[in-house]
C-alpha cells in the first residue's frame, strides 16, 4: 500500500517566481494538510483539505494557496516566490479532519528560491 | 496562540542509555498529543495519545501523556545508534469550528553515539 506521495522531491526557483507542489494521500484517505518546515524548525501549518474544500488556514499570506481534487491529491500553490520560502514543504494525510487521528507525512518537497 | 515546547533542545548519549524526551504545550481545544521521528525529511509516526496517564508503548520506546499538567514524555530505553534523529511533538487542535491542525515543538535532536 502506498504512502503519502510528494512531487517533485527538490526544486529550484527563482525570486518571483510561481511554485507548484503535488500531493497523493494514502488511498481511502480524505484530509489533506500542508506544512512548511524551514531549517532547524518544527512544521507551521498552512492549509487543511477535506472533501475538497478548505477546513482551515494557517498564518501565511495570500501568495499560498492550495485546492484538492475529487480523487483527493492536493496542489500547493506559492506566487512571487520570496527567498523565504526556502523550505521543506511537507503533505499529511489523515482518514478524517478531527485531530484525534494519525496523520502521516510524505517525504516532502525541497524547495530553494534563488 | 497554540504553543509547544519540547525540552531538551539537543541531547547526545551513549550507545544502552534510556532518554526521556519532554514536551508541554499550551494550546486551544485540544484534541490529541502526537510524536514524530525525523532522519532525512518525513517525520515517521511513532505515538498518539488522547487519554491521560495511557502509556503507549512499541518496543523501546514508550510514551504517556498528562492532561492536567499539559506535557507529555517520550522514553527511549536501551538506545541505538539508529535512534539518532529529531523527535517531533506536535498537538492536533480544533483551529475552528470545521478545521483540525497539527502544532509542532522545534523538535529534540538525539545522538546515539557508540
Amino acid at each position: 500500500d502506498a504512502g503519502v506521495t510528494q512531487s517533485p522531491t527538490h526544486l529550484i526557483k527563482t525570486r518571483g517566481q510561481h511554485v507548484t507542489l503535488r500531493c497523493s494521500p494514502i488511498s481511502g484517505h480524505k484530509s489533506v494538510s500542508w506544512y512548511q518546515q524551514v531549517l532547524g524548525q518544527g512544521p507551521q501549518f498552512i492549509f487543511q483539505y477535506y472533501e475538497k474544500e478548505e477546513r482551515g488556514r494557517g498564518n501565511f499570506p495570500d501568495r499560498f494557496s492550495a485546492r484538492q481534487f475529487p480523487n483527493y491529491s492536493s496542489e500547493l500553490n506559492v506566487n512571487a516566490l520570496l527567498l523565504g520560502d526556502s523550505a521543506l514543504y511537507l503533505c499529511a494525510s489523515s482518514l478524517v479532519r478531527r485531530s484525534g487521528t494519525e496523520a502521516f507525512f510524505g517525504q516532502g518537497t525541497r524547495l530553494t528560491v534563488v | 496562540e497554540d504553543k509547544v515546547v519540547q525540552s531538551p533542545l539537543s541531547l547526545v548519549v551513549h550507545e544502552g542509555d534510556t532518554v526521556t524526551l519532554n514536551c508541554s504545550y499550551e494550546v486551544t481545544n485540544f484534541r490529541s498529543l502526537l510524536w514524530y521521528k525525523q532522519e532525512k525529511k518525513a517525520p515517521t509516526f511513532l505515538f498518539m495519545l488522547t487519554s491521560s496517564g495511557i502509556e503507549k508503548k512499541s518496543g523501546r520506546l514508550s510514551s504517556i501523556l498528562d492532561k492536567k499538567e499539559l506535557f507529555s514524555i517520550l522514553n527511549i530505553t536501551a538506545t541505538q545508534t539508529g535512534d539518532s534523529a529529531i523527535y517531533l511533538c506536535a498537538v492536533g487542535s480544533a483551529a475552528t469550528g470545521t478545521a483540525s491542525k497539527l502544532t509542532f515543538g522545534t523538535g529534540t535532536r538525539l545522538q546515539v553515539t557508540l
